[in-house]
């Protein structure tokens, strides 16, 4: 049964970079879309990105500008790196593994094993 | 903005039949997927592709999908099914995930 553990700093300085990392345990690391998500506190999620196993990424367009996500098959490790953080980035920040399907015309994508989340403070 | 649509509350009675809705553009070429996510808890699957249930999610979840609509339906909501339920697909561009804003579920 795969796990996610994840791991990283927790408070940061404005200005600072968020670096996160994800290790997959118990299951193979292709074939896999390795997502990360953030919640800020009382609020919903938020999609921030991904990365297959090949190294192609997708970006939330709002945070394309100050988001890298890499990934280290050697490990089975994916990352997240956030430049520039504020106190807007106050948020539970989730990895996540994806996989898709398709019914002909109608595709899905679903996330289906989830880490258990590093909460990430941001103050001076 | 979210590119999809959620009720931000609904309430059902302990045994009812509820469903929790989801609208969107995206949802015409892409099935909608299910999370549950309890307080101080990582989400959890419950509802993929066209009406998937991964193991361990009780048989009460159901999912369907007309036009760009989507829903989630619980048939027999238990106590333990109060949690925050968010929808989530491929956006219009099929490049980007987005997620409702989510549904807080309240058994009474």
């Amino acid at each position: 049964q795969v796990q996610l553990q994840q791991w990283g700093a927790g408070l940061l300085k404005p200005s600072e970079t968020l670096s996160l990392t994800c290790a997959v345990y118990g299951g193979s690391f292709s074939g896999s879309y390795w997502s990360w998500i953030r919640q800020p506190p009382g609020k919903g999620l938020e999609w921030i990105g991904e990365i297959n196993h090949s190294g192609s990424t997708n970006y939330n367009p709002s945070l394309k500008s100050r988001v890298t996500i890499s990934v280290d098959t050697s490990k089975s490790q994916f990352s997240l790196k956030l430049s520039s953080v504020t106190a807007a980035d106050l948020a539970v920040y989730y990895c996540a593994r994806g996989g898709d399907g398709d019914y002909g015309f109608f595709s899905y994508y679903y996330m289906d094993v989830w880490g258990k989340g590093t909460t990430v403070t941001v103050s001076s | 903005s979210s590119e999809l649509t959620q009720d931000p509350a609904v309430s059902v009675a302990l045994g009812q039949t509820v469903r929790i809705t989801c609208q969107g553009n995206s949802l015409r070429s892409y099935y909608a997927t299910w999370y549950q996510q309890k307080p101080g808890q990582a989400p959890v699957l419950v509802i993929y592709g066209r009406n998937n249930r991964p193991s361990g999610i009780p048989d009460r979840f159901s999912g369907s999908s007309s036009g760009n609509t989507a829903s989630l339906t619980i048939t027999g909501a238990q106590a333990e099914d109060e949690a925050d339920y968010y929808c989530n697909s491929r956006d219009s561009s099929g490049n980007h995930m987005v997620f409702g804003g989510g549904t807080k579920l309240t058994v009474l």
